[in-house]
């Protein structure tokens, strides 16, 4: 089993539509958790760091769950602009992060 | 803002070659690490280093090699580079915190023929 794991997708999906991701990690001693944007050809960003109360920025909102050990992204009213790969990312350790696959969202007009 | 800067965008090398990636960061960050993105793969850890002249292998480390003699540079080094080590290679560094998140370069696209 993968320590991090996320649907690939494609997640297709129309403008203005909430659409939800789930990134399942298997080590419970992990410690911080982040989901990353990455555009096509383009490296992976930051989007948001998730917080065990959730947090939300705009219309994005993560989510974690430490008992079943998974974190959520959530988009409200999709924009063209959000068609993008989401990774999410474990640290386990200050130095050891494990990416999950990625997530890949497609936003149709 | 955080600069991660990878010396090239793009690279062909033939089988057998020694490949050089280079990879800077202007923040004084402890942690630097290197990735290869393969599709359907993700990103797989082949190195990291958490100190000047320190790595640690990661899941992949087979066939590379890593130097890190500043804390702001960091090398990977494919000492005789083959066909399956076509990929996109990326440099990514770090503050010594487990909140702190990694910073990326803009990758290397290197094919070997």
């Amino acid at each position: 089993r993968k320590e991090v794991e996320q649907d690939p997708g494609p997640f297709n999906v129309p403008e203005g539509a909430t659409v939800a991701f789930n990134c399942t990690y298997s080590n419970s001693a992990s410690q911080s958790f982040f989901w990353y944007r990455q555009d096509c050809r383009k490296e992976p960003k930051l989007l948001m760091s998730v917080y065990s109360s959730g947090n939300e920025d705009g219309r994005f909102t993560a989510q974690l769950n430490r008992a079943s050990q998974y974190i959520s992204l959530l988009i409200r009213d999709s924009k063209l602009s959000d068609s993008a790969t989401y990774l999410c990312a474990v640290h386990s350790s200050a130095s050891k992060i494990i990416f999950g696959s990625g997530t890949r969202l497609s936003i149709r007009p | 803002d955080v600069k991660v800067t990878q010396s090239s965008r793009y690279l062909v090398k033939r089988t057998g070659e020694k490949v050089f990636l280079e990879c800077v960061q202007d923040m004084d960050h402890e942690n630097m690490f290197w990735y290869r993105q393969d599709p359907g793969l993700g990103l797989r850890l082949i190195y990291f280093s958490y100190d000047v002249k320190m790595k640690e292998k990661g899941d992949i480390p087979e066939g590379y090699s890593v130097s890190r003699e500043k804390k702001e540079r960091f090398s990977l080094i494919l000492e005789s580079a083959s066909t399956n080590q076509t990929s996109m290679y990326l440099c990514a560094s770090k503050a010594g915190t487990t909140t702190d998140t990694q910073y990326f370069g803009p990758g290397t696209r290197l094919t070997v023929l």
